[in-house]
């Protein structure tokens, strides 16, 4: 069975710091895609960052970045420079090519402190 | 503006009761999910469906149904079955495939509690 596990069940950064949360998923797909939403306390789902697994260089939005370890099945998400808007449930999530089926870690809360 | 509305905001369900949660879309999107968040259980599938009059179990299907007759309607039905339905319940949809800058859109979810 696929599965997405976000080991961190909360974390904390100080402001203009880096902090990075990490994914691990379970799959036998070669072809799949990793994505990062993020759920403020609003709990809007909001998409942070995309990933595709053909695709060997890691992807950037701004201040975000991932570390995408294919062969690890390791896709870790790196926020620089942290603002007080950051703070929030970031969620990895995972589909394979050949489905439709999208499937979420956990979840990794995080704090940003002042 | 496009989007996907989820309604009521807050359901509450009595005992024996079933209930059903609404989720529209106007994305033109083919595929629909829906979503459980329980504290700590992050986001588990119920139901998703990839086209009209087809859809298929997620990972806690038990005490659910749903229907897809409308592309833009994906209404989600908790029954009497599901014995422990209080959670915030999030509807999505999503375009798929590569060169289509895939991501899922969310409803702003329903929080379902029992009386």
């Amino acid at each position: 069975a696929q599965t997405v596990t976000q080991s961190q069940p909360e974390m904390s950064v100080q402001e203009a710091e880096t902090v990075t949360l990490s994914c691990t998923y379970d799959t036998s797909e070669s072809d799949y895609y990793l994505f990062w939403y993020k759920q403020p306390p609003s709990r809007q789902m909001i998409l942070v960052i995309r990933q595709e697994a053909y695709k060997q260089q890691n992807a950037t939005e701004n201040r975000f970045s991932v570390n995408f370890q294919k062969a690890a099945k390791s896709f870790s998400l790196k926020i620089s420079d942290s603002q007080l808007g950051d703070a929030a449930m970031y969620f990895c999530a995972y589909r394979p090519n050949r489905d439709d089926k999208i499937i979420f870690g956990k979840g990794t809360r995080l704090h940003i402190l002042p | 503006d496009g989007g996907i509305t989820q309604s009521p905001k807050y359901l509450f369900r009595k005992e024996g009761q079933n209930v059903t949660l609404s989720c529209e879309q106007n994305l033109n999107h083919d595929a629909m999910y829906w979503y459980r968040q329980d504290p700590g259980q992050g986001l588990r599938l119920i139901y998703y469906s990839q086209i009209v009059n087809d859809f298929q179990k997620g990972d806690i299907a038990e005490g659910y149904s749903v229907s897809r007759e409308k592309k833009e309607s994906f209404p989600l039905t908790v029954t009497s079955a599901q014995k422990n339905p209080t959670a915030f319940y999030l509807c999505a949809s999503s375009i798929l495939g590569r060169g289509t800058n895939e991501k899922l859109f969310f409803g702003s979810g329903t929080q379902l509690s029992v009386l």
